[in-house]
């Protein structure tokens, strides 16, 4: 299974909505995780089975999709919000991560 | 709380192995497979495999099958990667993470462990 998202980078204003694709080769059903990386920082999970927000994730943030295409939307960009966000697949005995999406101040 | 903590960062030359270490803490090791992913610099996630620390089975990507080594030691809650042949291009970040016991994602992560590779 590969995986694919769109943009590659996207600049935007703090209070803005974005709206980050991750697309599958093939069906991973609802198994789609999201996650969001700060430089020199490990990923932090953000959520999980597409849309479930894991603990102490504000709640700007959404998922939605299933199958092959899915979304982050983040609701009124924060400045702790710029960073870069992967896509993550674990369906099928695998496990396949988006190649990034990097949030950048305009 | 639970915490993976991970060895410090390493300079190896090319065909040199290199073992990385990750120390679980704040849950029950045995109950959730650890995974290790690496990331180049600059570059994304790569999921190289992981580790039953129950039952020692593994299961790794199929490009790093021969190279990699998965293993762990129950009595310290600890996991290893090790890393042999090394070439210029696994010059990279080593990360493990906790699977979820429930499902499939990686929930905690540890901080990382920055392996160069040189001549």
């Amino acid at each position: 299974i590969q995986m694919t998202q769109s943009p590659s980078t996207l600049a935007a204003f703090v209070g803005d909505r974005v709206t980050i694709t991750c697309r599958a080769s093939q069906s991973v059903s609802n198994w789609l995780a999201w996650y969001q990386q700060k430089p020199g920082e490990a990923p932090k999970l953000l959520m999980y089975e597409t849309s479930t927000l894991d603990s102490g994730v504000p709640s700007r943030f959404s998922g939605s999709g299933f199958g092959t295409e899915f979304t982050l939307t983040i609701n009124s960009l924060q400045p702790d919000d710029f960073a870069t966000y992967f896509c993550h697949q674990y369906s099928d005995n695998s496990w396949v991560f988006g190649p990034g999406t990097k949030v950048e101040i305009k | 709380h639970v915490q993976l903590v991970q060895s410090g960062a390493e300079v190896e030359k090319t065909g040199a192995s290199v073992k990385v270490s990750c120390k679980a803490s704040g849950y029950t090791f045995t109950d959730n497979y650890v995974h290790w992913v690496r990331q180049a610099p600059g570059q994304g996630l790569e999921w190289m495999g992981w580790i039953s620390p129950n039952t020692g089975y593994t299961k790794y990507g199929k490009i790093f099958q021969g190279r990699v080594t998965m293993t762990r030691d129950t009595s310290t809650a600890t996991a290893y990667l090790e890393v042999s042949g090394l070439r210029f291009d696994d010059t990279a970040t080593y990360y493990c993470a906790r699977q979820f016991s429930e499902s499939f994602y990686l929930d905690y992560w540890g901080q990382g462990t920055l392996i160069t590779v040189s001549s």
